[in-house]
């Protein structure tokens, strides 16, 4: 069964503080890996999007990686804001179907305090 | 537009009450998706469109569910006789490219549906 998985289910940091996020995936076969940023109240944003021949991708403070060996992905947010308080979506693309459909992970919750 | 926009925002409905939950893609996308996202959870595919054509329904949990787009723009959601697990938010996402897992999906705000 194709599954994304992520850990931890929520955490709580301070402001100015490094985190990372984790990601594993059953997802088979693999297209791409994608994280997203969704606000409370709000649709999820794109923040990387990753090949299976890419390794790690940046977007400012956010840095991805991907280990398409061991099916697993992180994100690390750098240098944290309070604005970097959202939930954080991991979300893989088949392309065994034409269509290539997207599998979301449940979502760490970020806090940042300050 | 300048993105993805949906209406309602919220949603209240009475158990058995049918509901449509619009959405506008983003002008000239060719792909557009539906989602449901209970709280708490990562949102859950449930339908697809290329244009005017519904190239993938297989996520549409009853046939009380009902996805249209006729002019290839413009999407409708509806849920007839609602129940009370229909309850979450439904997130309609367009793309510029063919293909449902291709490279950029634009998510909508949502539409929170709440089923009393």
């Amino acid at each position: 069964k194709n599954q994304v998985e992520q850990s931890p289910q929520s955490l709580i940091i301070l402001e100015g503080k490094n985190c990372t996020l984790q990601c594993n995936y059953t997802v088979s076969p693999f297209s791409n890996l994608r994280w997203y940023k969704q606000d409370t109240g709000r649709g999820p944003v794109s923040l990387t999007i990753m090949t299976f021949s890419e390794n790690t991708k940046s977007n400012g403070r956010y840095t991805a990686t991907l280990d398409a060996d061991t099916k697993q992905s992180s994100l690390h947010i750098t240098a944290s804001q309070l604005s970097d308080s959202a939930s954080y979506i991991c979300v893989v693309s088949d392309r065994g179907s034409t269509l290539g459909r997207l599998y979301f992970g449940r979502g760490t919750q970020l806090t940042v305090w300050p | 537009g300048a993105g993805v926009s949906q209406s309602p925002r919220y949603k209240v409905a009475k158990r058995g009450q049918d509901v449509a939950l619009r959405c506008d893609p983003i002008s000239g996308h060719v792909s557009l998706f539906w989602y449901q996202q209970a709280l708490g959870q990562g949102p859950e595919f449930l339908t697809y469109f290329q244009n005017e054509a519904q190239l993938d329904k297989s996520g549409l949990p009853s046939d009380r569910f009902f996805a249209e787009r006729p002019e290839g723009s413009v999407s409708t959601l509806k849920i007839q006789r609602t129940q009370q697990e229909d309850s979450a938010v439904y997130l309609c996402a367009s793309s510029s490219l063919r293909l449902a897992g291709g490279r950029e999906q634009f998510f909508g705000p949502g539409t929170r549906l709440t089923v009393l």
